[in-house]
């Protein structure tokens, strides 16, 4: 079945440093790969994704994610943080075997951001 | 801009009571989906409609769960007979199918909080 590994489940930084979020998908078809946010007590709001075309995507807020697909990895990055982003990121996939149909998620990955 | 509306928010239950949850899609989209997600883990698939015809449903949707779409627009989740498992965010989502690879953006509504007691 199609799975989602999202590597780490919190990730600490300072305001205005630099982020990675991990996730790798795994897959040997084609996938759609997607980033959604989720603030506390609230539904998911989409921040990019990945269909077709370039691989470098940019997104809301300031972040990108960059498709590679030899390393079947969806990395989330921003070049520098505010403390609004500490929320919980989630990274999606739909295609594959699964069909395009829906989503399959990861486990998330909270992002703590602090003063 | 009107999102995915879900309602209630928040319900609390008695265990062994039924409960029904709403969701009303963006207005052009043709695809209604259902997830469920518990503390500390990501949405899970549970069902989803094409219109009004419902086309794929999880294993995680016992019996005790039906969702329909009578008229291909608002849908509704009822839970029979609530057990303590049930607690979790409900959380509804539209999509609007089209050839193009645009259509497969899957939008969230806010969620519906489900507490058993």
């Amino acid at each position: 079945a199609q799975s989602v590994t999202q590597l780490d489940s919190q990730v600490p930084v300072f305001e205005e440093a630099p982020v990675e979020l991990r996730c790798n998908y795994s897959s040997s078809v084609s996938v759609y790969l997607f980033w959604y946010v989720q603030y506390p007590n609230q539904g998911l709001q989409l921040l990019l994704k990945y269909l077709s075309g370039s691989t470098l995507v940019k997104g809301i807020n300031g972040f990108e994610a960059e498709f590679n697909k030899s390393q079947t990895s969806f990395h989330l990055r921003k070049p520098s943080v505010h403390i609004s982003d500490t929320a919980e990121y989630f990274c999606a996939v739909s295609g594959g075997y699964t069909g395009f149909q829906k989503l399959v998620f990861g486990t998330g990955t909270r992002l703590l951001v602090s003063p | 801009d009107t999102g995915v509306s879900q309602d209630p928010r928040h319900k609390i239950t008695k265990r062994g009571q039924n409960v029904t949850f709403r969701c009303d899609p963006i207005s052009e989209h043709n695809r209604l989906y259902w997830y469920r997600q518990t503390l500390g883990q990501g949405p899970e698939f549970l069902t989803y409609f094409q219109n009004e015809a419902q086309l794929e449903k999880s294993r995680l949707l016992s019996d005790r769960f039906s969702a329909e779409r009578p008229k291909g627009s608002f849908s509704t989740l009822e839970i029979q007979r609530t057990e303590q498992g049930d607690s979790a965010m409900y959380l509804c989502a539209s999509s609007l199918r089209s050839q193009g690879t645009s259509g497969n953006t899957i939008y969230f509504g806010e969620g519906s909080w489900l507490t058993v007691v």
